[in-house]
């Protein structure tokens, strides 16, 4: 099945800075990538996604890379501002995310002031 | 509004006995999904539904059964078989056929066994 690993567990930076977290999977035939995000004591969110036929997107300060060579995507979060503090997951599915996504364990972004 | 709720939101149980807990959607989703989330370990998938009285198996889901009787409802239940059920538990829906991927999830159960 597929493996995803992400990293790092904790990333702290300044306010304004950019911060990046990045994610390796396993399986060759995954094509579809989402990062979610969680707010404490509520469920995860989708703030952006790519699919394996697209390297890159981009939606105002967030934007994700994919290297289906290297097996590997990321996320990029800009300018970053207090309200970005929460947990972060990527996942992988080779369903194109119908038969349920293949997690990392999260990455806690801490922006600080 | 559209969603899913989940409930209980809190729930403690004696060691050996089943609980329920309760998944409901109403954004007319045929796919629906249990995730159980451990401090660390990301989220990891139990049990999925595609259809109505159809469902699949996830990664973990031994100590665990489920029905899917309505299109808007897929309740989980832990029983005593599950050896480490303290957990966060999280349901997801998804339209099917998709063309995003992309799963709602509700707010979550939390549940402790003591």
């Amino acid at each position: 099945g597929e493996n995803v690993e992400q990293h790092p567990s904790t990333l702290s930076v300044q306010e304004g800075d950019s911060a990046v977290i990045k994610c390796t999977y396993s399986d060759s035939a995954s094509n579809y990538f989402p990062w979610y995000k969680q707010e404490l004591g509520k469920g995860p969110q989708l703030i952006i996604d790519i699919r394996s036929n697209v390297g890159e997107k981009k939606d105002q300060r967030i934007a994700v890379t994919l290297n289906k060579t290297a097996k590997h995507f990321s996320l990029h979060i800009t300018e970053t501002q207090p309200e970005d503090s929460a947990v972060y997951f990527c996942a992988a599915s080779a369903g194109g995310g119908a038969d349920g996504l293949t997690f990392g364990k999260g990455t806690h972004l801490i922006i600080q002031p | 509004d559209g969603g899913i709720t989940q409930s209980p939101k809190y729930l403690f149980r004696k060691e050996g006995q089943n609980v329920t807990l309760s998944c409901e959607q109403n954004l007319n989703h045929d796919a629906m999904y249990w995730y159980r989330q451990d401090p660390g370990q990301g989220l990891r998938l139990i049990y999925y539904s595609q259809i109505v009285n159809d469902f699949q198996k996830g990664d973990i889901a031994e100590g665990y059964s489920v029905s899917r009787e309505k299109k808007e409802s897929f309740p989980l239940t832990v029983t005593s078989a599950q050896k480490n059920p303290t957990a966060f538990y999280l349901c997801a829906s998804s339209q099917q056929p998709t063309n995003t991927g992309e799963l709602f999830f509700g707010e979550g159960s939390r549940l402790t066994v003591l």
